[in-house]
């Protein structure tokens, strides 16, 4: 079967950083993908990973360990703006999204 | 302005109701998809269109009907919709399906309550 887990909720304080796991078991694997989803808007692209290893881009990483099939989100200096739900997707040979995590940030 | 523009943002039907929602994608893509996204559930892909040809029917009751006049454009045509339809649905669109790192573009969707 096909499953992705992440956890439901986060909260972080603003300036701090914040890592969101997401684990999956799939047949087969053709990268992993975050998007993040504020309220009643649509997801956005924020990465994409299919090696092995961390992808930087600016405030945002993610990493990506295909032998763990694993992935994490680090979100550094954190904005009020980032409170947001973020969705890990892994492409087989459709794209299978996990139930997202919400992200809280509090002054 | 995600490229990938939904009407109507927000739907209320009865169940014997017929309506219909639209997309239209202004970013070149030749793939397009429905999904459905329903609280505390992962998104759910229901259709997928490659160069106007339906690709993909994920078991979707008979009660959604998809349709895609080129690539530009894809409709959702609903009738006789359940309670438990009543869902967050939207659209995207990218470059050629099989290209694997070609992120979907989402458009903001239409929540949809059926009453």
């Amino acid at each position: 079967g096909q499953n992705i887990d992440q956890p439901t909720e986060m909260t972080a304080t603003e300036g701090a950083i914040v890592q969101i796991n997401c684990t999956y078991q799939t047949s087969g694997f053709n990268g992993l993908f975050w998007y993040q989803q504020h309220a009643g808007e649509a997801p956005t692209f924020l990465s994409y990973n299919v090696l092995d290893g961390l992808e930087e881009k600016g405030r945002f990483s993610s990493f990506l360990s295909r032998s763990k099939g694993y992935s994490y989100l680090l979100l550094k200096e954190l904005q009020m703006k980032d409170s947001a739900s973020y969705l890990c997707a892994v492409r087989t040979d459709k794209l299978i999204f996990g139930t997202g995590t919400r992200l809280q940030v509090f002054p | 302005e995600t490229g990938v523009t939904q009407t109507p943002r927000h739907l209320v039907m009865g169940m014997t109701n017929k309506k219909s929602l639209k997309c239209e994608q202004h970013l070149g893509h030749n793939a397009m998809y429905w999904y459905k996204q329903s609280a505390k559930k992962p998104l759910e892909l229901m259709f997928v269109y490659n160069f106007k040809e339906q690709t993909e029917n994920n078991s979707v009751p008979s009660r959604f009907s998809p349709e895609c006049p080129n690539s530009s454009h894809l409709f959702l045509h609903l009738h006789t919709l359940q309670p438990e339809d009543s869902a967050l649905y939207l659209c995207a669109s990218s470059q050629v399906q099989s290209s694997y790192n070609s992120p979907l573009h989402f458009g903001n969707g239409t929540r949809l309550t059926v009453t």
